[in-house]
């Protein structure tokens, strides 16, 4: 089972529609999650962290499940420029707490 | 500005040489990293450093090596030991722990390398 699962997509919406992104974890002692935003041919940028509580930041919400080792990333009201690969981030739970990254959820909205 | 400068942003290698990729901070990060980017594939850690003078292997550190003499820089040297070199190669760094900082990472903008 990889570390980080995410489904790849492609994920096609309209403009202004919610989608929702899953991501799976199998490391129990991870403490550390986020979702990273990349362009295509640019470097990963941080989107959110993600906290137990759930957190919110504008259009985009994200959930922690630790019992069920489970995140997600709601966007709504979906603009173009949300195109992008979304990558679920978790932490190995180890000393050094490297970052394990998924391979990311592709999303195109359409006009 | 402050931020990670990787360089050079394209290289093509021919089969047996080593190059080295630039990777310069001025965040005042202590831990930096070097992570492999192909596609349809996560990011794989190549080596991370988290001061200087020291540095740790990474999940796919065979071929590949590096060095730590400075703080602001983390140089990664490709050798021909590397069979598959291909790909698109990112450094990162961490802040300091503290209450805002997390475990976040932040990236260079990347450095492509071709064999050719």
């Amino acid at each position: 089972r990889k570390e980080v699962e995410q489904d790849p997509g492609p994920f096609n919406v309209p403009e202004g529609a919610t989608v929702a992104f899953n991501c799976t974890y199998s490391n129990s002692a991870s403490q550390s999650f986020f979702w990273y935003r990349q362009d295509c041919r640019k470097e990963p940028k941080l989107l959110m962290s993600v906290y137990s509580s759930g957190n919110e930041d504008g259009r985009f919400t994200a959930q922690l499940n630790r019992a069920s080792q489970y995140i997600s990333l709601l966007i709504r009201d979906s603009k173009l420029s949300d195109s992008a690969t979304y990558l679920c981030v978790v932490s190995d739970g180890g000393a050094t707490n490297k970052l394990i990254f998924g391979t990311g959820t592709l999303l195109a909205v359409q006009p | 500005d402050g931020g990670i400068t990787q360089s050079p942003k394209y290289l093509f290698r021919k089969e047996g040489q080593n190059v080295t990729l630039s990777c310069e901070q001025n965040l005042n990060h202590d831990a930096m990293y070097w992570y492999r980017q192909d596609p349809g594939q996560g990011l794989r850690l190549i080596y991370y450093s988290q001061i200087v003078n020291d540095f740790q292997k990474g999940d796919i550190a065979e071929g590949y090596s590096v060095s730590r003499e400075k703080k602001e820089s983390f140089p990664l040297t490709v050798t021909s030991a590397q069979k598959n070199p291909t790909a698109f190669y990112l450094c990162a760094s961490k802040p300091p722990k503290g209450p805002s900082s997390g475990n976040t990472i932040y990236f260079g903008e990347g450095s492509w390398l071709t064999v050719v």
